[in-house]
């Protein structure tokens, strides 16, 4: 059985600050996908990564995925409290198999 | 194209009560997904359906579980005999079938007493 694990579980940070959250899974991934939820919605797709070493960006958040496909990054430049959420990873199989979250707080 | 709906938001209910809930996908969705979120955590599987037929139902969706989608549109997913351990948020995704993107509606939350 996958396991994703994120981390850190919980990040609480100002204003203006630079953050990186990580996913690791035991095993390769299909494709990864990177998540915001915010409180009482759904989570909302931020990017899909296939191929290993791919890095992508959308405005102040840059995602990595690694070469051997078992782990990436999401950096935010510039942290801005509408930032705040929960961020989860999955793997998209056609059942999404996802972490924990993390859940991340910026305080103006 | 309004998204994916879910109704209700928000459900208060006795213990040993059944409840159910509905998902309407974006329509020229083929695919509808239900997950299951607790406090904390990432959402679980639960089952998926291709149009009309439940294609896979994870081992979390016990016998008290029954999810439907008769006319391949919309879904019900029904809760008989509730228990605490019940209480969660229901989502629902859809997606067209060879794209790996799904897509979330708001959510269900369940509370049990």
């Amino acid at each position: 059985t996958q396991l994703l694990e994120q981390s850190p579980q919980f990040l609480s940070i100002q204003e203006g600050e630079n953050l990186t959250v990580y996913c690791n899974s035991s095993s390769v991934f299909s494709s990864l996908q990177w998540y915001r939820q915010e409180p009482g919605e759904g989570p909302v797709l931020l990017v899909t990564v296939v191929t290993g070493g791919e890095v992508k960006k959308l405005k102040r958040l840059t995602f990595q995925f690694g070469d051997a496909r078992k782990d990436s990054s999401l950096h935010i430049t510039a942290a801005q409290p509408g930032d705040t959420g929960l961020y989860l990873c999955a793997d998209s199989n056609y059942q999404l198999i996802w972490g924990a979250g993390t859940k991340l707080i910026i305080k103006p | 194209d309004t998204g994916v709906s879910q109704d209700p938001r928000h459900k208060i209910t006795k213990r040993g009560q059944n409840v159910t809930f509905r998902c309407d996908p974006i329509s020229e969705h083929n695919r509808l997904y239900w997950y299951r979120q607790t406090l904390g955590q990432g959402p679980e599987f639960l089952t998926y359906f291709q149009n009309e037929a439940q294609l896979e139902k994870s081992r979390l969706l016990s016998d008290r579980f029954s999810a439907e989608r008769p006319k391949g549109s919309f879904s019900t997913l029904e809760i008989q005999r509730t228990e605490q351990g019940d209480s969660a948020m229901y989502l629902c995704a859809s997606s067209l079938s060879g794209r790996e993107t799904q897509y979330f509606g708001p959510g269900t939350r369940l509370l049990v007493l």
